[in-house]
């Protein structure tokens, strides 16, 4: 069975930074694009980044280019996120997910099943 | 690439067939993606390559469209259906959502 677990959502003051990290598990980790995806408390999903299968391309939303990171480690089969200056505005449940297939255009399937909560606050 | 889901909002009866529009900003082929979210859990995978039903997703629900204009179809409600549903697409990257569209009981 296919298993995603985040973990390292905190609260933290605005500049500050945050790694998220995502065990998954159930599945060839380095076969697949992985992603995170968050949603903004009471409000809709966001792309944030992927990253294909090697680790050697990624991919971000504007709204975090130049301040979050993704990264890999096959070994471990861990999915990461740098989050550096943070802001309010990047308070949010993060997700990770897998692609669904081996191309990365098919949907993501599953994503990882709580989240983590990241709360960007003074 | 903006995707505008419309309606918003939509209340319906079990029973119901409904319909979900999904609309892009430029031609994304048949890259888009329908997903399913129940309060508190993480979104599903429902559609995917607009069509595309994924393993283990009832036969009510199945999506059509291509370039910029594409439907998610529930041909009879069910209680469990009940939720909020997304588009995605995945044609070019940044990959983006729609705004969601709120299925709530009449």
């Amino acid at each position: 069975e296919v298993q995603l677990v985040e973990s390292g959502g905190d609260l933290v003051q605005p500049g500050g930074s945050l790694r998220l990290s995502c065990a998954a598990s159930g599945f060839t980790f380095n076969s697949y694009v992985m992603s995170w995806v968050r949603q903004a408390p009471g409000k809709g999903l966001e792309w944030v980044s992927a990253i294909s299968g090697s680790g050697g391309t990624t991919f971000y939303a504007d709204s975090v280019k130049g301040r979050f990171t993704i990264s890999r480690d096959n070994s471990e089969n861990t999915l990461y996120l740098q989050m550096n200056s943070l802001t309010a505005e990047d308070t949010a449940i993060y997700y990770c997910a897998k692609a669904a297939y081996y191309y990365d255009s098919s949907g993501y399937y599953p994503f990882g099943g709580r989240g983590t909560l990241v709360t960007v606050s003074s | 690439i903006q995707l505008t889901q419309s309606p918003s909002f939509l209340s319906a009866s079990v029973g119901d067939r409904v319909t979900i529009t999904c609309r892009a900003s430029q031609g994304i082929s048949s890259y888009l993606a329908w997903y399913q979210q129940k309060p508190g859990k993480a979104p599903k995978l429902l559609i995917y390559a607009a069509s595309t039903m994924q393993s283990g997703v009832p036969s009510r629900f199945s999506g059509s469209g291509s370039g910029t204009e594409f439907t998610l179809t529930i041909s009879s409600l069910q209680p469990e259906d009940f939720a909020t549903y997304y588009c995605q697409q995945l044609n070019s990257y940044p990959y983006s959502f729609g705004q969601g569209t709120k299925l709530e009981i009449k």
